[in-house]
């Protein structure tokens, strides 16, 4: 089975605070997604990665930033957090064109 | 942003019951739509990959139709349970690596 492992569930940081999302897969997937989720408003992409050290900006990219260094891992970085980057946070993994497979996610409360 | 759009948002019906439900998603540049079964306190989960026109996928009780030249695709349950009960996605993509992802139908079945 696919395994998209998210560093952690939940996470609480301060404004201001540099904060690392980790998401590892173990599939040898080309792509690698970051979505965010907020209540009626769906999944949004904010970057993803077709190769290692390729990344493209999604519809909501700012303030974050990523991170490719190895194909099996990809890194969400939030500069300077703000309270408006309270969300829970997807990462997923795919080969082209095949599903995505996602994490459980982590739920992040920026206070 | 390309604009996909799920309709309706929610739906409650019984148990037994047949459903379906809409996405609808830009005619021109189609390469691919995914159906995605989303639980609560879980993570989405694929359903069907979908790219000819015309093309129906099956699962169990549950089925989707594909119109590209239209740009809609159905999903339908048929004899709903509750374990039926989940948010349905549907993503679609005139890449093949990026996914817009609509907002989803919230679907409750009553026992």
């Amino acid at each position: 089975d696919v395994k998209v492992t998210q560093s952690s569930r939940y996470l609480v940081k301060r404004t201001g605070e540099k904060v690392f999302l980790e998401c590892v897969q173990d599939m040898d997937h080309e792509n690698m997604f970051w979505y965010r989720q907020d209540p009626g408003l769906g999944l949004r992409l904010i970057y993803f990665s077709y190769d290692v050290k390729m990344k493209e900006k999604g519809d909501i990219p700012e303030g974050y930033s990523v991170s490719r260094e190895k194909k099996e891992r990809f890194s969400l970085i939030l500069e300077s957090a703000s309270t408006n980057q309270t969300s829970m946070y997807l990462c997923a993994s795919s080969f082209p064109v095949q599903p995505q497979h996602f994490g459980d996610g982590t739920r992040l409360s920026i206070l | 942003i390309l604009n996909v759009e799920q309709s309706p948002q929610s739906l409650h019906v019984q148990e037994g019951d047949s459903t379906n439900f809409t996405c609808s998603f830009p005619s021109s540049n189609f390469y691919a739509l995914h159906w995605y079964r989303w639980e609560t306190a879980k993570s989405p989960e694929a359903l069907f990959v979908m790219t000819l026109n015309g093309d129906e996928k099956k699962k169990g009780r549950i089925s989707a139709t594909l119109n590209t030249k239209e740009g809609y695709s159905y999903l339908y349950i048929k004899g709903s349970q509750p374990e039926d009960s989940a948010t349905y996605l549907c993503a679609f993509s005139s890449t093949g690596n990026q996914f817009y992802f609509g907002t989803g139908t919230s679907l409750t079945v009553i026992p």
